[in-house]
């Protein structure tokens, strides 16, 4: 079974640094790439960027370039979402999904984790 | 970047009503649309990609259309479990974005 575990819940200050993670199992975590996608409150779904796991080839969406920083460590099947320093407006969820696990050309999220809420106040 | 646009933001409805969200492209996507499910404090779940092939496990009470730029997911009869935000997605090209969603609401 394909299982994406994403790491807890975070409270951080603005400024503060943080990096949250994604670990596949049930599936061969360098053969599929993996996105990260933030949902603010209430809001839609914002795709952030992807990775190759197998290559640690990224891929960043314009509004995100320069203000995350997407990794992957295949040796522990987990992929990583970090920031240097939050602001406020980082508060969401984040989720992390797979790429084309299902198979077809251009393929869309089919398995998602869980989501971790970061919360950045002061 | 293509835009996304989803209609209606939100709706009402009664079990066993039907139910149609539609999504709009800003260009063409040929057949690359992908719907999904999210119900409250829950990840997104991949309902229908492409554009009209339910995925496995997926009630047979879904279903999608269209191509080029304008689709549409319908629920034949709408059944509680089925109250949730809808999305959808293009995934012709990166940036791959997503609709604002669509709130399925118990009338």
């Amino acid at each position: 079974e394909v299982q994406l575990a994403q790491s807890g819940a975070e409270v951080k200050k603005p400024g503060e640094s943080l990096k949250i993670t994604c670990k596949g199992s049930g599936y061969n975590f360098t053969n599929y790439w993996i996105a990260w996608v933030r949902q603010m409150p209430g809001k839609g779904l914002e795709w952030m960027g992807i990775i190759d796991p197998g290559k640690s080839e990224t891929r960043y969406s314009p509004s995100y370039h320069g203000r995350v920083t997407i990794s992957a460590d295949k040796s522990i099947s987990t992929a990583s979402l970090q920031w240097r320093s939050l602001q406020a407006t980082d508060t969401a969820i984040y989720y992390c999904a797979t790429l084309g696990i299902r198979g077809g050309s251009y393929p869309p999220f089919d398995y998602w984790g869980q989501g971790s809420l970061v919360t950045v106040s002061s | 970047d293509i835009q996304m646009t989803q209609s209606p933001s939100s709706l009402s409805a009664s079990v066993g009503d039907r139910v149609t969200i539609t999504c709009r492209a800003s260009e063409n996507i040929r057949r690359y649309l992908a719907w999904y499910q999210q119900k409250p404090g829950k990840a997104p779940k991949l309902l229908i990609f492409p554009a009209s092939s339910l995925q496995s496990g997926v009630p047979s009470r879904f279903s999608g259309s269209g191509s080029g730029t304008d689709f549409t997911l319908a629920i034949s009869s709408l059944q509680p479990e089925d109250f949730a935000t809808y999305h959808c997605q293009q995934t012709e090209s990166a940036p791959w974005t997503f609709g604002q969603g669509t709130r399925v609401e118990i009338k």
